[in-house]
């Protein structure tokens, strides 16, 4: 089984700013199989970006990803309002399909 | 419109089984898996296991093997996640989900969730 790592756990930030977040996977993920979710509360995940670095339907460009083998990034250019939320990456290479623990973006 | 529209939230005592159901519309059921995924309450997402509707082929997280059981049937376009003695740490929220398209194991439609609730 593929264990996922994040970091930071918790991210403080302002709107406006940079905010970049790490997934690390104990082995390679296979064909960049790596897709990243948003989470706000009471909601189901929403699909942010998958095979690593390809964007979701309707997701905007502030949003991009990248990385391969076992480090992966997820990048949000400017803070939005909306994007404060709980952010998580799994891995859809290998059975089961494991997640990371998620990093939560808040407002500082 | 793709969907994926689950049963209500139950409140169970220990011991007692529980089924949930994910049913899905607006597409061929049997030609996507479909996974479910537990969160226990303010925690992270779990991956519990998919099955393959159109065989029933069924695929467990060790984590959750021997501890649930997961269904389908096609004539009716549901799955299902079964419990057969439910303990004070089932409580979660339970999303059933399916890829985004028949090329991918990537995740792109998520049912509303079902909240389990066990309790003395």
């Amino acid at each position: 089984e593929i264990v996922l790592t994040q970091s930071p756990g918790t991210l403080s930030l302002s709107p406006g700013e940079r905010a970049t977040l790490s997934c690390r996977a104990s082995q390679s993920v296979s064909s960049s199989y790596l897709a990243w979710y948003q989470q706000k509360p009471g909601q189901a995940p929403r699909l942010l970006i998958y095979g690593a670095s390809s964007r979701a339907t309707g997701i905007p460009d502030r949003f991009s990803g990248s990385g391969s083998g076992t480090d992966f990034t997820l990048t949000i250019s400017r803070l939005e309002p909306e994007d404060f939320a709980v952010y998580y990456c799994q891995q859809y290479g290998n059975s089961p399909f494991t997640f990371g623990p998620g990093t939560k973006v808040d407002i500082k | 419109e793709v969907q994926l529209v689950q049963s209500g939230a139950e409140v169970k005592k220990p011991g007692e089984s529980l089924k949930i159901s994910c049913k899905g519309s607006g597409y061929s059921f049997t030609s996507y898996w479909i996974g479910w995924v537990r969160q226990m309450p303010g925690k992270g997402l779990e991956w519990m296991g998919i099955i393959y509707p159109g065989d029933s082929d069924t695929r467990y997280s060790p984590s959750f093997q021997g501890q649930v059981t997961i269904s389908a049937d096609k004539t009716i376009s549901t799955a299902y996640l079964q419990w057969s003695s439910l303990k004070a740490s089932d409580t979660a929220m339970y999303y059933c989900a399916r890829p985004e398209n028949p090329y991918t194991n990537c995740v792109g439609v998520w049912g509303q969730g079902t909240l389990v609730t066990v309790s003395s």
